[in-house]
């Protein structure tokens, strides 16, 4: 079975931190994604990844950045943390016809 | 770009009956892949029905059947027998068929609830 694991469940930050949320996937995935999912609005594209040190924005880059230095990981990071930046993080992987998706972070700003 | 949307926000079906879904798209592209997502409580998104847009034939997967209707980029799922365990958020879901470099663009979901 396809794995993506990310780092937390839950996190609680102060605004103005400066935030990593890391995903990890075990299927030498090319593709990786980092979603913000928020009540209303589904899924919504932050950046993703095609390859080792490649990324592109997605829909709502505003605020935040991403890293991949290795094939398997790919870190979601917010520079300095807003409360408008609270919500549900998604991370998935994929291969052609399918996204697989970790379990998700739920961060919390205050 | 590519659109999708979901007209119900919320809809309930009773235990054991059937229930659908609406999905709608919007692209200008011919080979394309589009997906059902089912999220339960527990957050984590599960695949429940994948379509390939130059398949006439509708998928199909056990008790989950799509409606594909490619000239009118309409892409509806049908629940059948539905069970409690089929609560949850489903996200209609669209991708290119070229891999390379495409993400998935997902609609804002339906929050399905099943009465016993």
């Amino acid at each position: 079975d396809v794995k993506v694991t990310q780092s937390s469940r839950y996190l609680v930050k102060r605004t103005g931190e400066k935030v990593f949320l890391e995903c990890v996937q075990d299927m030498d995935h090319e593709n990786m994604f980092w979603y913000r999912q928020d009540p209303g609005l589904g899924l919504r594209l932050i950046y993703f990844s095609y390859d080792v040190k490649m990324k592109e924005k997605g829909d709502i880059p505003e605020g935040y950045s991403v890293s991949r230095e290795k094939k398997e990981r790919f870190s979601l990071i917010l520079e300095s943390a807003s409360t408008n930046q609270t919500s549900m993080y998604l991370c998935a992987s994929s291969f052609y016809n399918e996204a697989f998706f970790g379990q998700g972070t739920r961060l919390t700003v205050v | 770009a590519q659109t999708v949307t979901q007209s119900q926000p919320e809809m309930s079906v009773q235990e054991a009956e059937t229930v659908t879904l609406s999905c709608t798209y919007d692209t200008s592209e011919s080979d394309y892949y589009l997906f059902w997502y089912k999220q339960p409580p527990s957050r984590q998104m599960i695949l429940v029905i994948r379509q390939e847009a130059y398949k006439q034939q509708n998928a199909t997967e056990n008790r989950f059947s799509v409606n594909f209707q490619k000239a009118a980029k309409s892409f509806s799922l049908k629940i059948s027998d539905s069970q409690l365990g089929d609560a949850a958020m489903y996200f209609c879901a669209y991708r290119s068929y070229d891999n390379y470099g495409q993400n998935f663009v997902f609609g804002p979901g339906t929050r399905l609830s099943v009465l016993p």
